[in-house]
């Protein structure tokens, strides 16, 4: 069974500019949620979707976004991108309920 | 909301020995707790859970303890190998996918 992909696997950008991310979930699995990880603050929650709907949201600004498409997969969007939004963002696939699984993630670096 | 608080953030044992992190969670509504282990450049990976159902849950090398009253849960490694060196998080659901991690425990097996 495939794992769960992210692309792109890295990514740099520029302040202002805005980067979408993608997600494919494993097969099967209708839940993806977003992390965003850094060395000061760890594993923080985005948000989490649910055939097509978000059912949960983390404490982020609305410049962060996503949506989920009718095949599970998933995509984060980021805009009018800060420097305090270099990261490491994590997809994390689930069937329904909490064990998840993590794809790879998505190195992104804002200059 | 959830707060996991994950102790040490560093910990250094020769091959062989035993490892425990510790963790604190504060919501007493959350009833599942995983534990994941992140290698360099790649996504978390689940190792171990407990649900609040039950107090200790062991998997070969690996054992996990839930003390729902004191609101503790720990990872207990037997016989470390180098190969177990990477980063441990702790983390607390209270509901579906809205799961909360500790900082991170960096674990260092010294051959």
């Amino acid at each position: 069974k495939a794992g769960v992909t992210q692309t792109p696997r890295y990514l740099i950008k520029t302040r202002g500019q805005q980067v979408t991310l993608s997600c494919s979930p494993i097969s099967g699995h209708r839940s993806v949620s977003w992390y965003q990880q850094t060395p000061g603050q760890g594993l923080q929650f985005l948000f989490e979707y649910f055939s097509e709907t978000q059912r949960n949201k983390g404490n982020f600004p609305g410049r962060f976004s996503g949506r989920q498409f009718s095949n599970s997969r998933s995509e984060m969007n980021v805009s009018t991108l800060e420097l305090g939004d270099s990261a490491l963002y994590l997809c994390a696939s689930s069937w329904s309920g909490n064990e998840q699984f993590f794809g790879p993630g998505t190195r992104l670096t804002v200059l | 909301g959830e707060n996991v608080e994950q102790h040490p953030s560093t910990l250094s044992v020769q091959e062989g020995d035993s490892a425990v992190i510790k963790c604190t969670y504060s919501d007493s509504a959350s009833n599942y707790f995983p534990w994941y282990k992140q290698e360099l450049g790649k996504g978390p990976q689940l190792i171990i859970d407990i649900r609040s159902n039950v107090g200790e849950k062991k998997d070969q090398r690996i054992a996990v303890t839930l003390n729902k009253t004191a609101k503790h849960f720990s990872l207990h490694i037997t016989e470390t190998q180098p190969e177990d060196s990477a980063v441990y998080f702790c983390a607390a659901s209270p509901s579906y996918q809205k799961v909360t991690f500790g900082i991170g425990t960096k674990l260092q097996v010294i051959p």
